[in-house]
C-alpha cells in the first residue's frame, strides 16, 4: 500500500516554513524522504528508523511517530533551492522502499 | 564515487519490440533497485538485489519484466513484448546494506510507439 503524503502542493515565499507529512497503514521500520527536481533524480535527504536513529542533512529535520506510522517532514527558512517534488518512502522489516503521492513545493522570491 | 549510471538515457521503440536497460551502481554498494516513474507520480517499485540474488519483485510486474544482476554488479531490466503502457522513465537505484540512502541514477525514459 503506497504511503499517502499532505499535501499535496505548497506554495512559499522565502524564508517561509513547510511541513510534509507522510502516512501508511502498514506498520513501518523505515522512512525515508527525497527531494526530485524536474527531469532529474530523487536525491536522499533524511532516513528515520524504529527506535529513534536518523540519518540525514544537517539542515533538514523530521519526525516519525512508530505508533501512527506517520512521518513528518520539516522545511525551515525555505530557500529557492528547496522547490522541487518530496518523496516519502517507506520500509516495512526489508529495505524495500513504497513511495508515496509526493508533495510538490514551490518557493517564490 | 562515479554514482550509478544508467544506459541508454532514451529508448524509443514500437510496440511489441523488447528492449533492455542497463545500470551500473556504485560499486561498494550491494543493494540494487528498479523503479518505474510516470509523470507526476512517485515512484513505483519494481525489483531489487542483494548481490546477485533477486530477493522481491512486484506483483504488479507482468512476466514480460525480468531482471538479472550477474556476479553482484551491474543489472539489466527487459521489458519483452513491450506495449504503450510501459511507457515511463525507469529508475535504478543503490544503497549500501542495512537502511542505507538510496542513490539514484539518472533514468532511462522509455517511449513506446
Amino acid at each position: 500500500q503506497q504511503p499517502v503524503q499532505s499535501p499535496q502542493a505548497v506554495i512559499l515565499r522565502e524564508g517561509e516554513d513547510a511541513v510534509i507529512n507522510c502516512s501508511s497503514s502498514k506498520a513501518l521500520y523505515s522512512v525515508h524522504w527525497y527531494r526530485q527536481k524536474h527531469g532529474e533524480a530523487p536525491v536522499f535527504l533524511m532516513i528515520l528508523l524504529k527506535g529513534g536513529e536518523q540519518k540525514g542533512h544537517e539542515k533538514i529535520s523530521a519526525s516519525f511517530n512508530e505508533k501512527k506510522q506517520q512521518s513528518s517532514l520539516y522545511l525551515t527558512a525555505s530557500q529557492l533551492s528547496y522547490s522541487g517534488t518530496y518523496f516519502c518512502g517507506t520500509g516495512e522489516y526489508t529495505d524495500k522502499l513504497i513511495f508515496g503521492t509526493g508533495t510538490r513545493l514551490q518557493v517564490f522570491p | 564515487d562515479t554514482g550509478v549510471s544508467q544506459n541508454p538515457r532514451h529508448k524509443i521503440t514500437k510496440r511489441g519490440q523488447n528492449v533492455t536497460f542497463r545500470c551500473d551502481p556504485i560499486s561498494e554498494h550491494n543493494r540494487l533497485y528498479w523503479y518505474r516513474q510516470t509523470l507526476g507520480q512517485g515512484p513505483e517499485f519494481l525489483t531489487y538485489f542483494q548481490n546477485e540474488a533477486q530477493l522481491e519483485k512486484s506483483r504488479l510486474l507482468s512476466d514480460r519484466f525480468s531482471a538479472e544482476r550477474p556476479k553482484g554488479s551491474f543489472s539489466t531490466l527487459e521489458i519483452q513484448r513491450t506495449e504503450q503502457g510501459d511507457s515511463a522513465m525507469y529508475l535504478c537505484a543503490s544503497s549500501p546494506p542495512i537502511s542505507s540512502p538510496l542513490h539514484f541514477g539518472n533514468g532511462t525514459r522509455l517511449t513506446v510507439t
